[in-house]
């Protein structure tokens, strides 16, 4: 399968606790997205990597978030400390931006459905 | 910032039939792409069909084809001839022609193909 991959698919977790998320993106794609979807409403971003930079980040994302992609390949996202609204969908997508600047389509994973007990 | 309007929560069709999904934006920008995904329960998003905001020209992608009314900021989603794999949730998203390519997504609109 040479799509993007997310695991877990599904974590519970107790408050207070931290988990951790990969996203296994698609071979020759730079860049990488991960975004937030609540149930009944649309993904919304966290933060976006070129490569292995971390180049924006949404005010969405405390302090208790980090996102790494160390060798520009897989990324990570953790999560301190973990609050009963932090429960949703993590997305991870993934794209091409080529020499020309142009962005080729996102393709997107399945998603980590987070449940904060 | 951009916003993403949908205004229809749920939409149901008869097989076979056509329906028609609104999406509405609010930008500055005057260059930008726009988007139709498809969120399947249980599965993960797929690009439906993108609309470059340069072009006059309506997109098509076989039964799914959009209203795009650059000047309303308006971006509707038809299908047509609705098959029972159509059911999902549908969103409308938004993306900057430069810079951090990120999507602003509307609310969704779930699609429920009646058989």
């Amino acid at each position: 399968d040479t799509g993007v991959s997310q695991n877990p698919r599904h974590k519970i977790t107790k408050r207070g606790q931290n988990v951790t998320f990969r996203c296994d993106p698609i071979s020759e794609h730079n860049r990488l997205y991960w975004y937030r979807q609540t149930l009944g409403q649309g993904p919304e971003f966290l933060t976006y990597f070129q490569n292995e930079a971390q180049l924006e980040k949404s005010r969405l994302l405390s302090d208790r978030f980090s996102a790494e992609r160390p060798k520009g390949s897989f990324s990570t996202l953790e999560i301190q400390r973990t609050e009963q609204g932090d429960s949703a969908m993590y997305l991870c997508a993934s794209s091409k931006v080529g020499w020309d600047r142009v962005n080729t389509e996102a393709f997107f994973g399945q998603g980590t459905r987070l449940t904060v007990v | 910032a951009q916003t993403v309007t949908q205004s229809q929560p749920e939409m149901s069709v008869q097989e076979a039939e056509t329906v028609t999904l609104s999406c509405t934006y609010d930008t500055s920008e005057s260059n930008y792409y726009l988007f139709w995904y498809k969120q399947p329960p249980s599965r993960q998003m797929i690009l439906v069909i993108r609309q470059e905001a340069y072009k006059q020209q309506n997109a098509t992608e076989n039964r799914f084809s959009v209203n795009f009314q650059k000047a309303a900021k308006s971006f509707s989603l038809k299908i047509s001839d609705s098959q029972l794999g159509d059911t999902a949730m549908y969103f409308c998203a938004f993306m900057k022609h430069t810079g951090n390519y990120k999507l602003s997504f509307g609310a969704g609109t779930t699609v429920t193909v009646r058989a």
